[in-house]
């Protein structure tokens, strides 16, 4: 069963250090999504990439987040250094091409407290 | 610009009865729709999704939803709760493109009491 398997699924961690997130979309879905969510602002969008090449990443702050896609079977977002505020469950997703189109399939999540 | 609104962000309705869930869009463009359903500690799973076909929809576990493009809705309805649709309801909206970004509800969290 085809999945978006995304680790580590806890982290904490202490402010100022970096976080790495990774991120394994599923095989051959050429589009990967960043969410951030929190209590407040519900389901955000950090960025996106398609076929690799970053499309929109106007909703992570760039002082301290970076995301990129070494290659088509990993994705990474990364944070240095991590704030307080930063606490919160960061989806993966990933959507391919066919008959199954527009679908987008989450991971499971990575769990992030920051203290 | 793409938004939803989710009304009301907690329901709670008896094992057996009936569950209405509502979700108002705003798209400057033809949409896709999108309901998700979040179980505790896991990800999003995608229960029902519309894409300009039929405007009424049947997805997984007896969940079905209703375009209604007059009205700018897409409720989520089940004739009768089970204790296990408890659990938090997304509402979703994109442009009619290929894989282009989800923008979310807020959420609305189902309780279902025995």
């Amino acid at each position: 069963d085809a999945r978006v398997t995304q680790t580590p699924r806890h982290k904490v961690t202490e402010m100022g250090q970096e976080v790495t997130m990774r991120c394994q979309p599923i095989l051959g879905h050429n589009t990967v999504f960043w969410y951030r969510q929190t209590m407040m602002q519900g389901l955000e969008l950090l960025a996106y990439f398609r076929n690799r090449a970053p499309l929109d990443d106007s909703g992570m702050p760039k002082d301290r987040f970076s995301a990129e896609m070494p290659d088509a079977t990993l994705a990474t977002l990364k944070i240095q250094p991590s704030e307080p505020r930063d606490s919160a469950v960061y989806f993966c997703a990933s959507g391919g091409t066919g008959s199954r189109g527009n679908t987008i399939y989450f991971g499971e999540g990575s769990w992030l407290t920051v203290v | 610009a793409q938004s939803v609104t989710q009304l009301g962000s907690h329901v709670s309705v008896s094992e057996g009865a009936l569950v209405l869930l509502r979700c108002n869009y705003s798209s400057s463009v033809p949409p896709y729709l999108f309901w998700y359903v979040q179980y505790p500690n896991q990800g999003l799973q995608l229960l029902l999704k519309y894409t300009s076909a039929a405007t009424l929809v049947k997805g997984i576990n007896g969940f079905e939803a209703e375009f209604k493009k007059s009205e700018t809705s897409f409720h989520l309805t089940k004739p009768s709760a089970h204790m296990s649709d408890a659990a938090e309801y997304f509402c979703a909206v994109s442009e009619q493109k290929g894989n282009t970004p989800l923008v979310f509800g807020k959420g609305t969290r189902l309780s279902v009491i025995a």
